[in-house]
């Protein structure tokens, strides 16, 4: 069954230190996510992403995220300078169409654990 | 955010059915209601979805009641793989129009099965 998957699976950076969380996701799918967990909470939406843009995006996705689609395969999650409250679980996700106005269902990977010290 | 409320927690044995509910009130006409789950460690998982019928497929069925401000998921033999949180999900209506790209995840059911 295809996956998204993403990479790495753990990684511990420098509070200020910049990071690049990647994702490739289903081939055929058109949308793509970026969802977050702090341990012991609620899953967060932070991006979405289609036609090479950024369609929606929650207060948290602030100026020191970005994303990118470099290729016809990764999707990119860059935060500029680390914080400690960015320590977190970092999902990636992708669908082939609109959720809610075409009931697609949006496939998530296995996360991206983010250790900020 | 979308208004549904789940228990915080439910118990079941292996093999015995479970049925995981969710209250919508506030649903809009057209919105599918979305089922996924989450399991330790891992990242959600799609269950189930469905608009006005119930609908089944090999993980779950999906009960909605017929005035759509209710659902009901139903494993029908819970394993142990099966204990994970469940999340019952609508469209976030707080931004206008509502949005029609992000999944709203609240706190969802703590499902346990005991062996």
């Amino acid at each position: 069954e295809p996956e998204v998957t993403q990479t790495p699976s753990h990684q511990v950076t420098q509070m200020g230190q910049e990071v690049i969380l990647r994702c490739v996701p289903i081939s055929n799918h058109l949308y793509f996510y970026w969802y977050r967990q702090i341990l012991g909470q609620k899953v967060e939406f932070l991006v979405s992403f289609y036609n090479n843009e950024i369609s929606e995006k929650s207060e948290i996705f602030d100026d020191q995220f970005s994303v990118e689609r470099p290729d016809g395969s990764n999707f990119t999650l860059k935060i500029r300078s680390t914080k400690l409250e960015d320590s977190a679980m970092y999902f990636c996700a992708s669908s082939t169409g609109l959720v809610w106005s075409s009931g697609n269902t949006i496939y998530f990977g296995e996360g991206s654990w983010l250790t900020v010290v | 955010d979308a208004k549904t409320t789940q228990p915080n927690s439910m118990e079941s044995n292996e093999e015995e059915p479970v049925h995981l509910p969710c209250n919508h009130s506030t649903i809009s006409g057209t919105d599918y209601i979305h089922w996924y789950r989450q399991l330790p460690s891992q990242g959600p998982e799609y269950v189930i979805h469905g608009l006005t019928s119930n609908v089944n497929n090999r993980m779950a069925s999906l009960a909605i009641a017929e005035d759509r401000k209710s659902s009901t998921l139903i494993l029908h033999r819970a394993t142990l793989r099966d204990a994970a949180v469940y999340y019952c999900i609508l469209r976030d209506l707080a931004l206008s129009g509502g949005s029609n790209y992000k999944l709203t995840f609240g706190k969802g059911t703590l499902l346990t099965v005991n062996p």
